[in-house]
């Protein structure tokens, strides 16, 4: 899987967009990106995923950069409760299930939303 | 709905003693994990299971056992506990493996000391 870079700590206002970026230089055409969230003494939480589109859910868009290189996550209107680390995972698809498929985490982006 | 339950919550060992955390899940799912979690270091894969009656090796699986008698549970044991293997182990689960749709689900994780 290719390697994902994040900027170390954020910090948000309450009620503000929060974009949280991820480079993704090496990425191949068949990796997804994905996005999870840890909040604190909890376990990992999938947030949103998507290949070369464009994606929106309940929780957040997720911006793919045309080349594919970079991705922003859109918190649109962040609360307390989004104060976490988010993992960018960088993620290939189509393998044969016969191998590890665990989730390579690097050290995220610790965002603290400020009230 | 519970997803994935994790017991115990927490435990102090001794060095030495054998050890089992248990992981269960409701979905269904074909695949489940097994993660732990130290600082500076963030998750790492032990044991991963594809299907029911297989199992496989991760990053990190000395001293550690794993076994999938059936789709619902996925113990890990450590045989033998050192001081090293004191962290915060997680247990996820996917629909699939090798999959662009196996988002990871996880556990709410267990505390282990072992002294």
């Amino acid at each position: 899987d290719a390697k994902t870079t994040q900027p170390p700590s954020m910090d948000c206002a309450e009620g503000r967009a929060a974009n949280l970026p991820c480079n993704h230089s090496t990425i191949s055409g068949n990796e997804y990106v994905y996005w999870y969230r840890q909040i604190h003494s909890q376990g990992p939480q999938y947030i949103i995923h998507g290949l070369k589109n464009n994606e929106t859910n309940e929780m957040a868009s997720l911006i793919i950069t045309e080349d594919r290189k970079s991705s922003t996550l859109i918190l649109p209107h962040a609360t307390l409760r989004d104060t976490a680390v988010y993992y960018c995972i960088v993620r290939a698809v189509g393998l044969s299930g016969g191998g590890a498929d665990g989730l390579t985490f690097g050290k995220g982006t610790h965002l603290i939303i400020q009230p | 709905i519970a997803g994935i339950t994790q017991a115990p919550t927490s435990q102090i060992l001794a060095a030495g003693r054998r050890m089992t955390l248990r992981c269960t899940q409701d979905m269904r799912h074909n695949a489940m994990y097994w993660y732990r979690q130290d600082l500076g270091l963030g998750l790492r894969l032990i044991h991963y299971s594809n299907t029911a009656g297989t199992t496989g090796k991760g990053e990190v699986p000395d001293g550690y056992s794993v076994s999938r008698a059936n789709t619902d549970d996925f113990p890990l044991t450590l045989a033998s506990a050192v001081p090293s293997q004191t962290s915060v182990y997680f247990c996820a689960s996917s629909e699939t493996s090798g999959s662009y749709t196996d988002t990871q689900y996880f556990g709410p994780g267990t505390r282990l000391t072992v002294l």
